[in-house]
């Protein structure tokens, strides 16, 4: 069963127009979230990230949202750009050592940009 | 130049045969993992190992093998058990930092049954 969920498999921007890309966890008891960008034939490359303490955080184009009450979280990328059309995966993880002390993976979006 | 690399990029498989991915790295990680990729799936764990000589089965473990005899080494090998290998397979290593784990990727290798 899925603990952390893209529910949007898919995502069509223009360039320059803000792009939103959700994701929602069902266990209250991680801490930390990150968001990875993939290209196709490469690795995913970590992107930005969110302590549980926090509610926002922010790096150039993107900012990460946590509403814990709703389980939710969201990348925002502002604005858009071609060269960020890629696969995004969400990922939670809880306390080092505990059984929830891995990263768990959504099934990803694919967000296009369109120019 | 540190990194993971992964070998071959592309691997193709004949029925019954056992196919082995290599995964190097170089950043003096103690954790490593190795990871598939579906259309559609995300990326699901099927090994990882926290230290040399130990490793733990993730969650669709079943008809894979590994070994960590070495910290820089952590071969998949597939196995003809494996009814339905044809994916992409993710290798990473990670580090803690701040409180979080965060995982760095090889650039992966296709397998493909003929």
């Amino acid at each position: 069963d899925q603990q952390v969920k893209q529910n949007s498999p898919s995502l069509s921007v223009q360039e320059g127009r803000i792009s939103i890309l959700n994701c929602d966890y069902t266990n209250s008891m991680f801490d930390y979230f990150l968001w990875y960008k993939k290209y196709p034939a490469e690795g995913p490359t970590f992107l930005i990230s969110i302590s549980s303490i926090k509610d926002k955080n922010e790096d150039g184009r993107f900012t990460v949202f946590l509403n814990k009450s709703a389980k939710h979280l969201s990348l925002h990328i502002v604005p858009s750009q071609p060269g960020d059309s890629a696969v995004y995966f969400c990922a939670a993880s809880g306390r080092r050592g505990s059984t929830l002390g891995r990263l768990y993976f959504g099934r990803g979006t694919q967000l296009t940009v369109w120019p | 130049d540190g990194g993971i690399t992964q070998s071959p990029k592309y691997l193709f498989r004949k029925e019954g045969q056992n196919v082995t991915l290599s995964c190097e790295q170089n950043l003096n990680h103690d954790a490593m993992y190795w990871y598939r990729q579906d259309p559609g799936q995300g990326l699901r764990l099927i090994y990882y190992s926290q230290i040399v000589n130990d490793f733990q089965k993730g969650d669709i473990a079943e008809g894979y093998s590994v070994s960590r005899e070495k910290k820089e080494s952590f071969p998949l090998t597939v196995t003809s058990a494996q009814k339905n290998p044809t994916a992409f397979y993710l290798c990473a290593s990670s580090i803690w930092d701040s409180g979080a784990e965060k995982l760095f990727f090889g650039s992966g290798t296709q397998l493909s049954v003929l």
